[in-house]
């Protein structure tokens, strides 16, 4: 069974810090990676893709892959209220045609 | 305009009766998928299709079905309706042409209860 691991949080951070979001995954294998975003009661949002080891930044936000410790997270940058939503991890494994997706973490940017 | 739509938005069915959700894209994507969210259950494939000819069961397909009557539409069907199907619904679409192969793109959703 393949697993994608989150912490449920709730994260709370204030206006302007740093949030850290973080993702472990089972498969080894596993060859992509996505974060999520969606706000209660609306439809996930595709916000970062990532593929290959290292850092990749997009706006505000930068998605950072360690295929060796099976790691994949998500910082964004001068986090706002708006910001606030649920980021759901998900990963596509070695050989399979699907995603597995976390149950997500909720997080909460304090004013 | 959504690039995803599903129809219904929401409904409220009873058990054993026959429901049919309806997702349709203008985006031009080769891959649809349907996924059901449950709290604390996350995110779970039902059913997806990588083209016309192309139809899977995902992890929970069991009490579903599905018609993958044109590029753009996508049909989930249940046969006859259980109160451990009332869930969020969400259909989506991926573009494998453009090498995005997984990168998914959801539709807003139907919120489905079963009395």
């Amino acid at each position: 069974q393949k697993e994608v691991e989150q912490n449920s949080g709730p994260l709370s951070v204030p206006e302007g810090a740093i949030a850290s979001l973080n993702c472990t995954y089972s498969d080894r294998g596993s060859q992509s990676f996505f974060w999520y975003r969606q706000y209660s009661g609306k439809s996930p949002e595709l916000i970062m893709s990532i593929y290959s080891n290292g850092d990749k930044e997009d706006g505000r936000f930068t998605a950072q892959l360690n295929k060796a410790s099976q790691y994949v997270s998500l910082l964004i940058r001068d986090s706002q209220p708006s910001d606030s939503a649920t980021y759901l991890c998900a990963v596509k494994g070695a050989g399979s045609y699907q995603l597995t997706f976390g149950k997500g973490t909720k997080l909460s940017v304090i004013p | 305009d959504a690039d995803v739509t599903q129809t219904p938005r929401n409904r409220i069915t009873k058990t054993g009766k026959r429901i049919m959700l309806e997702c349709s894209q203008t985006k031009g994507h080769d891959r649809m998928y349907w996924y059901r969210q449950d709290p604390g259950l996350g995110l779970r494939l039902i059913y997806y299709s990588f083209d016309v000819k192309d139809i899977n069961k995902g992890e929970i397909s069991d009490g579903y079905s599905v018609s993958r009557q044109a590029q753009a539409k996508f049909s989930l069907s249940l046969e006859s309706a259980i109160p451990n199907q009332t869930a969020l619904y969400f259909c989506a679409t991926s573009d494998a042409t453009s090498g995005g192969d997984y990168e998914q793109y959801f539709g807003p959703g139907t919120r489905l209860t079963v009395t």
